[in-house]
């Protein structure tokens, strides 16, 4: 059972727009916490995404945004690729456990 | 740049004792915290805890509060992640990672087996 909840999978055609949600608490998203997103090929180590809600690394296309509003957070996918097939991991810090917390993973397909 | 590289994966038998490094360069290895997060086979990831690399001090995810232990050198800019008593639900990919910067930097990962 993770803190943070995403939906298990989603999915859409080439072209379309996605999004994932993640939902937490007062303790950690609504205490105000950053939430940062994973994207994360099968046999590699997590890559950051989003960082502080809504900031991209150079390098990622800005075709993935992130968003945080109260106790949820989401990440926004338009223009799906093939190539964004993976697993997204949205993570934030809980004041109650004093450390991180990650939801339980997301696979995007695309049809 | 900021990286960290980990040790080689390790297989173990159940009951036995783990221990892996992670090597920090590029950065003040005292300045910030190294997490330890780990992945079971076609599962999510999961915080075990935190070390403060400059006091030594840690902090543990209730789960593997008295089977984990995390410890540094800092002579060496290496944090130490130790995990006792393994039982075959410890088979996973086990990630350091640091917050510097504006994001985290993860390690490769080191995947050890439990098996007997």
């Amino acid at each position: 059972q993770s803190v943070l909840t995403q939906p298990p999978s989603v999915s859409g055609a080439p072209g379309q727009r996605v999004t994932i949600s993640c939902t937490g608490s007062t303790s950690n998203i609504g205490a105000g916490y950053d939430v940062d997103w994973y994207q994360q090929i099968p046999g590699t180590a997590p890559k950051v995404l989003i960082y502080s809600n809504s900031d991209r690394p150079s390098g990622v296309p800005d075709r993935f945004s992130g968003s945080k509003s109260g106790t949820s957070a989401s990440l926004a996918i338009t223009g799906l690729q093939a190539e964004d097939e993976a697993d997204y991991y949205c993570q934030s810090y809980d004041s109650t456990l004093s450390g991180w917390v990650f939801g339980g993973g997301t696979k995007v397909t695309v049809l | 740049q900021v990286q960290l590289v980990q040790s080689g994966a390790e297989v173990k038998k159940p009951g036995a004792s783990v221990k892996v490094s992670c090597k920090a360069s590029g950065y003040t290895f005292t300045g910030y915290y190294i997490h330890w997060v780990r992945q079971a086979p076609g599962q999510g990831l999961e915080w075990m805890g935190r070390i403060n690399p400059k006091s030594g001090g840690a902090n543990y995810a209730q789960k593997f509060q008295g089977r984990v232990t995390m410890t540094r050198d800092t002579s060496i800019s290496t944090a130490y992640m130790e995990v006792s008593s393994l039982r075959s639900d410890d088979t996973a990919v086990y990630y350091c990672a640091t917050p510097t910067g504006d994001f985290p930097t993860w390690g490769q990962g080191t995947l050890v087996t439990v098996s007997s």
